[in-house]
């Protein structure tokens, strides 16, 4: 079974300053890692996501993430905060088995501070 | 815009009564999903759908049932409300239903139960 944990339901940033949200997973198979954003009283929508090759991945607005196998990790990055980056992200992890298995982390606040 | 479409989108509703929310979508997509999104629990999995004319449960299907006639419509029935179901419910679909697809969500329907 797999399951998502997100260090930090709320995490704040200056402007400009490094956006970094913690994700680990736990998988007994290879996963297949995502990261979604959700603004105010709007659906997700995908930032990006990793399913097989190179483990950095890059998404959109300048986010990146990175599969780390030996720490079981998908932390989500961006170098310079902005203050439309502020909403909430979703770690979530499924597999290749086919059982439509995507399993949602309880989700990061991010706030930026002018 | 291409989308899925999701009716009501706020809703009051007394405890034991029956309530229908609607979703479609239409970019033809094979596979459609319904979640519940409670603070602090993030998005669990209600039912799904890989194809018109299948369903499935997921990991929160009690006191829900789904139908899919067609590709494009997905409703989500609670036969006789109870206060736990007070949640915002999201609507989503994919393009099919292996797990490297993109989630298409749609804007949500809060549902409060008295």
């Amino acid at each position: 079974a797999q399951s998502v944990t997100q260090l930090g339901s709320h995490v704040s940033v200056s402007e400009g300053a490094l956006v970094l949200l913690r994700c680990n997973y736990s998988s007994s198979v290879p996963p297949y890692l995502f990261w979604y954003v959700q603004y105010p009283n709007q659906g997700l929508q995908l930032l990006l996501k990793y399913t097989t090759g190179a483990t950095l991945v890059k998404g959109i607005n300048g986010f990146e993430a990175e599969f780390k196998k030996s720490e079981t990790s998908f932390h989500l990055t961006k170098p310079s905060a902005h203050m439309s980056d502020a909403a909430e992200y979703f770690c979530a992890v499924s597999d290749q088995t086919g059982a439509n298995n995507l399993f949602f982390g309880t989700g990061t606040r991010l706030t930026v501070i002018p | 815009i291409a989308g899925i479409t999701q009716a009501p989108t706020s809703q009051i509703l007394a405890a034991g009564r029956r309530m229908t929310l609607r979703c479609t979508q239409d970019m033809r997509h094979n596979a459609m999903y319904w979640y519940r999104q409670d603070l602090g629990l993030g998005l669990r999995l209600i039912h799904y759908s890989n194809t018109a004319g299948t369903t499935g449960k997921g990991e929160v299907p009690d006191g829900y049932s789904v139908s899919r006639a067609n590709t494009d419509d997905f409703p989500l029935t609670l036969a006789s409300a109870v206060p736990s179901q007070t949640s915002v419910y999201f609507c989503a679909s994919r393009a099919d239903w292996t797990n490297t697809g993109e989630l298409f969500f749609g804007e949500g329907s809060r549902l409060t139960v008295l």
